[in-house]
């Protein structure tokens, strides 16, 4: 059975840090690229940041590009999203999914407020 | 970055309807589009990939079409729970961007 359990998430104040974890099991993680999408409250979905499947090319929305890194480790199965330079528009519940077969976490409330 | 119509962004239906969903990109993106099912407090749930291949265990009452920019998910007959909010994705090229979506309610 295909999990991805995403951890990380709190509140933090603006100008923050803060890094996600998505622990991955059921399939073969370097096969896969993988993917953070972002919700803000009430809001539709946003896509953030892409790691493809060795970890070798990255991709990232405008809107984080330069602040938010993304990697994986393989010898844990995990992805990770490294938040710098956090603002209040990046409140948010941020799910990590291997968007090409449908895997999505359930997701980590970011909450980025004084 | 391409970006993605999606239209209407809400609509009421009743148990039966059919309803029709579309989106339109901003340029060509081939067949490179998918479409979520999401609930309030839940992950996207992907339905449809590559514009119109329904994932496994998806009811058939669901369809998708289109190519290029223009594309069109439709529920053949509503159920009950199909009450929801719909979002297409184009996965051509990144930034990968969503619909601003749809949300289906009960008229």
């Amino acid at each position: 059975e295909v999990q991805l359990v995403e951890s990380g998430g709190g509140l933090i104040q603006p100008g923050g840090s803060l890094r996600l974890s998505c622990a991955a099991s059921g399939f073969t993680f370097s096969n896969y690229a993988m993917s953070w999408v972002r919700q803000a409250p009430g809001k539709g979905l946003e896509w953030v940041s892409t790691i493809s499947g060795a970890g070798g090319n990255t991709y990232y929305a405008d809107s984080v590009k330069g602040r938010f890194t993304v990697s994986k480790d393989h010898s844990k199965n995990t992805l990770y999203l490294q938040m710098n330079s956090l603002r209040a528009e990046d409140t948010a519940v941020y799910y990590c999914a291997v968007i090409i077969t449908g895997y999505w976490g359930q997701g980590t409330l970011v909450t980025v407020s004084p | 970055a391409i970006q993605m119509t999606q239209s209407p962004s809400s609509l009421s239906a009743s148990v039966g309807d059919r309803v029709t969903i579309t989106c339109r990109a901003s340029q060509d993106i081939r067949k490179d589009l998918s479409w979520y099912q999401q609930k309030p407090g839940k992950a996207p749930k992907l339905l449809i990939s590559a514009a119109s291949t329904l994932q496994s265990g998806v009811p058939s009452r669901f369809s998708g079409s289109g190519s290029g920019t223009d594309f069109t998910l439709t529920i053949s007959s509503l159920h009950p729970e199909d009450f929801a909010t719909y979002y297409c994705l184009q996965d051509y090229t990144y930034p990968q961007t969503f619909g601003q979506g749809t949300k289906v309610e009960i008229k």
